[in-house]
C-alpha cells in the first residue's frame, strides 16, 4: 500500500513568490491535514480537508490557502512568500470519517517539502 | 499554538534500558497520539488512546493517559539504537476543531 506521497520534496524560492505543495493520501483516506514544522514554532497545524471540504483551519494569515480535489489529492499554496515561512510542510491523511465521531485513526505522514525562502 | 509539552527535552540511554517520556496537554481531549520524527523526516504513528482509556500497550511501547492530571507517558521498553528520534504527543481535542495539536518533543538518543 503506497504512502502519503509529498512533492517536491525540496523548494528554493524568493520572497514575494508564491508556492504550491502537493499531496496524495493514502488511498480510501479522505482526510487531508496539513501542518508546518519550524525549530522555533514547532509544529502547527495549517488546515484539513475532508470530501473537498475545508473542515479546519489553524490560525495562518490568509496568504496559506489549500484545497482537496474529487480523488483526496491536495494542494496548499502560500503566496507573497515571506523569509518565516521557511519551514517542513507536512501533510497527513486519515481514515477517519468526520468530526464528532470516535477517533479510532492515527494520521499517516508523508515525508514532507522542504521550503527555504531566500 | 501548542497545547502538549513533553519531559524531557532530551534524554540519553544506553540500548536496552528503558526510555520514559511524559507529555502534559491543557485542554479537554478526545484523543491523544504519540509520534515518532527521524532527522526531520515525516512522523510516523505510534498509538493512539483515547480519552475514556487509562493504558495501552503495543510491542515495546506502553502509553499511559491521566485525564485528571491531563498527563500521558510513553515507555518504550529495551531501548535499540533504531528507537534514536524525537518524539512527539499530540493531542485531538474535543470536538476535533483543530487537527492535532503538538508538544514540542522529546529527542530520544539511544547509545550503542
Amino acid at each position: 500500500k503506497a504512502g502519503v506521497t509529498q512533492t517536491p520534496r525540496y523548494l528554493i524560492k524568493t520572497r514575494g513568490q508564491q508556492v504550491t505543495l502537493s499531496c496524495s493520501p493514502i488511498s480510501g483516506h479522505r482526510s487531508v491535514s496539513w501542518y508546518q514544522q519550524t525549530p522555533g514554532q514547532g509544529l502547527q497545524f495549517l488546515f484539513e480537508y475532508f470530501s473537498e471540504t475545508q473542515r479546519n483551519k489553524g490560525n495562518f494569515p490568509g496568504r496559506f490557502s489549500g484545497r482537496q480535489f474529487s480523488n483526496s489529492r491536495s494542494e496548499m499554496n502560500v503566496s507573497t512568500l515571506e523569509l518565516g515561512d521557511s519551514a517542513l510542510y507536512l501533510c497527513a491523511s486519515s481514515l477517519e470519517v468526520g468530526v464528532g465521531t470516535l477517533f479510532n485513526y492515527g494520521y499517516t505522514f508523508g515525508s514532507g517539502t522542504r521550503l527555504t525562502v531566500v | 499554538s501548542q497545547q502538549g509539552e513533553e519531559d524531557p527535552q532530551a534524554l540519553s540511554i544506553q540500548e536496552g534500558e528503558n526510555a520514559t517520556m511524559n507529555c502534559s496537554y491543557k485542554t479537554s481531549i478526545n484523543n491523544l497520539q504519540w509520534y515518532r520524527q527521524n532527522s526531520g523526516r515525516g512522523l510516523v504513528h505510534l498509538i493512539l488512546i483515547r480519552s475514556n482509556e487509562r493504558e495501552k500497550h503495543s510491542g515495546r511501547l506502553r502509553v499511559t493517559l491521566d485525564t485528571s492530571k491531563k498527563s500521558s507517558s510513553l515507555l518504550i521498553t529495551a531501548s535499540r539504537a533504531a528507537d534514536t528520534a524525537s518524539y512527539f504527543c499530540a493531542t485531538v481535542e474535543r470536538g476535533g476543531a483543530d487537527g492535532l495539536t503538538f508538544g514540542k518533543g522529546t529527542h530520544l538518543i539511544i547509545q550503542p
